[in-house]
């Protein structure tokens, strides 16, 4: 089976405060990528990182860092010092290709993150 | 900069209508992508587009068809439109341009909510 689990549906933080989002994929490929898309009120899904399958090295941009782990199969997103702008539906995705060759992103239900001043 | 833009983000057609949602990239992207959002179910494949008037079925096809007839054109169309197809469509894209690129990143147009009373 080939699914995303975002366990927390939706949490509320205050302004500053550190926020780690969980995701959780299975699959039985050896190949797939793992994606992060923020969907802020505008409602356009906006991407903000891409790793692949043998790549385990944990990544960091600016107040975004992400780490995955293959032993748990888990690609968690944390915000650091969060800001109100960071206020958003956050998505965690499944990238991997089906028998039949084409390529399928598989999406979790998403995370609803509140920042409040 | 990716652009991909969808022609409407609102519209309300009436049960029994056919619907057309209009979807363009100028990336010169060789995927594109149609899916519905719902509250509580995230992203849902509805089609896919590998090349000109090339389509694959995704998860829930039923009810829709598409169309491509240009590169940077993807349509969606509801053939008679339902009130269980009231709901948010995203478009997206991404390259495709080599064995290599299955699951790149897909890029998403700014969403069209629509209502069918």
């Amino acid at each position: 089976a080939q699914k995303v689990t975002q366990a927390q549906t939706e949490i509320s933080v205050v302004e500053k405060e550190d926020v780690t989002l969980d995701c959780v994929y299975e699959t039985r490929d050896t190949t797939y990528y793992l994606f992060w898309y923020k969907q802020p009120p505008s409602g356009e899904l906006v991407f903000l990182i891409r790793r692949n399958s043998f790549d385990e090295q944990n990544e960091i941009s600016g107040r975004y860092s992400w780490n995955f782990q293959k032993s748990t199969s888990s690609f968690n997103f944390t915000i650091t010092a969060s800001q109100v702008v960071d206020s958003a539906v956050y998505f965690c995705a499944l990238g991997l290709v089906t028998q039949g060759g084409s390529e399928k992103l598989v999406f979790g239900k998403g995370m609803k993150l509140t920042v409040n001043p | 900069d990716v652009k991909v833009t969808q022609s409407s983000r609102y519209l309300v057609k009436r049960t029994g209508e056919k619907v057309f949602l209009e979807c363009v990239q100028d990336m010169d992207h060789e995927n594109m992508f149609w899916y519905r959002q719902d509250p509580g179910l995230g992203l849902r494949l509805i089609y896919f587009s590998y090349d000109v008037k090339m389509k694959e079925k995704g998860d829930i096809p039923e009810g829709y068809s598409v169309s491509r007839e240009k590169k940077e054109r993807f349509s969606l169309i509801l053939e008679s439109a339902s009130t269980n197809q009231t709901s948010m469509y995203l478009c997206a894209s991404s390259t495709g341009a080599s064995s290599g690129s299955v699951t790149d990143t897909q890029y998403f147009g700014p969403g069209t909510r629509l209502t069918v009373l």
